[in-house]
Parts: structure tokens; C-alpha cells; sequence
């Protein structure tokens, strides 16, 4: 069992539509982090939580430290927003071992 | 992008040949990663470093080394590669601290073995 799932898998919207992806982790973490991966491109950092929520433009992250769970939303989607986004955990202790998912797919359709 | 380039960043090569992929950053961070990305597997760490000569495994480390002589550039070598070495591999680093911890990507580096 990985210890970081994220669901969906895949998910399609339409351009204007409220997405919400979610990350669930099984071990005690010091920090998660949101990434984002276009097609064929590089990894870019959305966010990193430890507690609460951050805003970033139309991107909300949110975490919730005893239900082990975090979600990334995104408000009035955009095609452009169609990308891998990908949770990563940081054990607590001290590792520097970050715990990936295996990344959701989002299509934003026009 | 915190100054990281990969290089290179597209390579073909043989099975039993010798690889290094390099990881050069501008901005002077301690703590630099190699990632590879496979399909169903996700991101996985190979190997990192936390300061000069200062390296350790990751999850996947077996068939890789690396070397950090400097701060700024981060080696990866895979002695004699082989076609399950097949993917894209990603160096990253890490801004440390309290209330950062932000990592930031290279472009990634697709290495494929034949």
C-alpha cells in the first residue's frame, strides 16, 4: 500500500468548474507539498503546507493534520490548468525522503 | 526557478555504457536530490545530497552513484547503465528552513538505454 494516495486518477472538467483533488497519507509528516507537471514539462512547486491552508491566485490548498488528508482545489478552471499534480510527504524525524503519489491527471476542456 | 539546469537533457546510450547526468544550481542551496519518473511509479529518490561531499540513498539507489564537489553542481552516474535505467530523471532542490522547505525542479534529464 503506497503511503501517499491521491484521487482521482483522472479528472475531467469544464473550463469554469470547481476541481478539487485529494491526498491522503498513512504516516506522520512534517510537511506536503502540491507539484504541478504539464505534458512533457518540468515540475513546478504549488505549494507546501504544514498546517492550515494556503491561496495562491485561483489555487486553494488546504490540510488537515489529524486526518492525515490534504486537498488542492482550483476555482473557475482553465484548460490551461490541464496538468499532472502530484502530493508529496515529508516524514517527521528528520528524513529527507519525500513520499510521492502517483499524481492525478486533470483535463480541462474549452 | 532557483538558477537549476539539467544536463543533458535528452541522452541515448547502450546498455553497459557509462553515464553522468549533471545538476548545476546558481543560488547555493545544501540540499540537492535526483528523482527518476517511470510510469505507475511516481517520483522516486535515488540519491541526495545536504552539503559538500555529504550524500545518501534513496529508495531506488542501487546501480546509481553521485558525487557533490562542489555546491554547486550535483553528479549522477550510472556506472554501467541498463535498460530498466530507462526514464526521466529530475534534480531538485530544497530552499531549508522553518517556513520554507520549497522544492524547485530541474527541466528533467530522459535518458533512455538500448
Amino acid at each position: 500500500k503506497n503511503e501517499v494516495e491521491q484521487s482521482p486518477q483522472n479528472l475531467t472538467a469544464q473550463e469554469g468548474e470547481f476541481i478539487t483533488i485529494n491526498c491522503s497519507y498513512s504516516v506522520g509528516i512534517s510537511a506536503l507539498h502540491w507539484l504541478q507537471q504539464h505534458p512533457g514539462g518540468g515540475i513546478v512547486s504549488l505549494f507546501m503546507l504544514s498546517s492550515g491552508k494556503k491561496k495562491h491566485g485561483r489555487l486553494i490548498a488546504t490540510i488537515n493534520i489529524q486526518e492525515k488528508h490534504s486537498s488542492l482545489h482550483i476555482t473557475a478552471s482553465h484548460p490551461r490548468d490541464s496538468a499532472v499534480y502530484i502530493c508529496a510527504v515529508k516524514a517527521q524525524g528528520g528524513s529527507e525522503k519525500l513520499v510521492f503519489g502517483k499524481g492525478t491527471k486533470l483535463t480541462v476542456n474549452p | 526557478d532557483a538558477g537549476i539546469t539539467q544536463s543533458p537533457r535528452h541522452k541515448v546510450t547502450e546498455t553497459g555504457t557509462p553515464v553522468t547526468l549533471r545538476c548545476h544550481q546558481t543560488e547555493n542551496h545544501r540540499y540537492m536530490y535526483w528523482y527518476r519518473q517511470d510510469p505507475g511509479h511516481g517520483l522516486r529518490l535515488i540519491h541526495y545530497s545536504y552539503g559538500v561531499k555529504d550524500t545518501d540513498k534513496g529508495e531506488v539507489s542501487d546501480g546509481y552513484s553521485v558525487s557533490r564537489s562542489k555546491t554547486e553542481d550535483f553528479l549522477l552516474t550510472l556506472e554501467s547503465a541498463t535498460s530498466s535505467q530507462t526514464s526521466v530523471y529530475f534534480c531538485a532542490i530544497r530552499r531549508a528552513g522553518t517556513n520554507t522547505g520549497e522544492l524547485f525542479f530541474g527541466e528533467g534529464s530522459r535518458l533512455t538505454v538500448l
